[in-house]
């Protein structure tokens, strides 16, 4: 199995920082990695899809990008709304495996 | 697009409980469906891929104990748990491939406690 590392496991930033969340692969995924946001006691969400694709409706402060093993998702200006865990997918072998996510607070 | 889990509930270790998910605003027949758990305060497990053609691929955790399956005509995907286990207590979600898992449902608690 993939196994899928993020990092880091909290981060803690300012409102209007970017802010860069990282995922990382213990194969080559070929660019199959999504991102998905979560907030407290709601179903996930599709942010990103295939590393740089911004799913309809998601604010363009979110942006992907990787290849190979490492990803990484950039928020560009950090909002309040933004505070959630976000967790990593790849969907490049079966079984599709989780990033064990990133949870993300306002300082 | 919507997804809308029902079914779960608390077991007794060993028992049996069947989720289903229901599904409106697209043609359910064309999309392939996952289930996905998530025990409480962990992270995300996938569990089952059933195809738009209803073949299924499962995790090695539920492979035998868990089936997937669907019904185009009622718009229904399911999941049926067998021989469960305290480590499947967790909110089970059900999510619409595109590639990506682009919309998800509001999830289903299923607690497995004597």
């Amino acid at each position: 199995d993939i196994q899928m590392t993020q990092s880091p496991s909290f981060l803690s930033a300012s409102v209007g920082e970017r802010v860069t969340l990282s995922c990382r692969a213990s194969q080559n995924i070929n660019k199959y990695l999504d991102w998905y946001q979560q907030k407290l006691g709601e179903a996930p969400k599709l942010l990103i899809y295939n590393t740089n694709n911004l799913h309809t409706g998601i604010p363009s402060r979110f942006s992907g990008s990787g290849s190979g093993t490492d990803y990484t998702l950039t928020i560009s200006s950090l909002q309040p709304e933004d505070v959630a865990t976000y967790f990593c997918l790849q969907r490049n072998s079966w079984p599709l495996t989780f990033g064990s996510g990133t949870k993300l607070e306002i300082k | 697009v919507q997804l809308v889990e029902s079914g779960g509930g608390l077991v007794q270790p060993g028992k049996s409980l069947k989720l289903s998910c229901s599904a409106s605003g697209f043609t359910f027949s064309s999309y392939g469906m996952h289930w996905i758990r998530q025990a409480p305060g962990k992270g995300l497990d996938w569990v089952a891929y059933i195809s738009s053609s209803s073949g299924t691929v499962y995790a090695d955790a539920v492979k035998g104990r868990f089936t997937i399956s669907r019904d185009n005509a009622k718009n229904t995907l399911y999941l049926q748990l067998n021989s469960l286990k305290s480590e499947d207590t967790a909110i089970y979600y059900c999510a619409r491939r595109v590639g990506a898992l682009d919309y998800w449902g509001q999830g289903v608690m299923v607690t497995v406690s004597s």
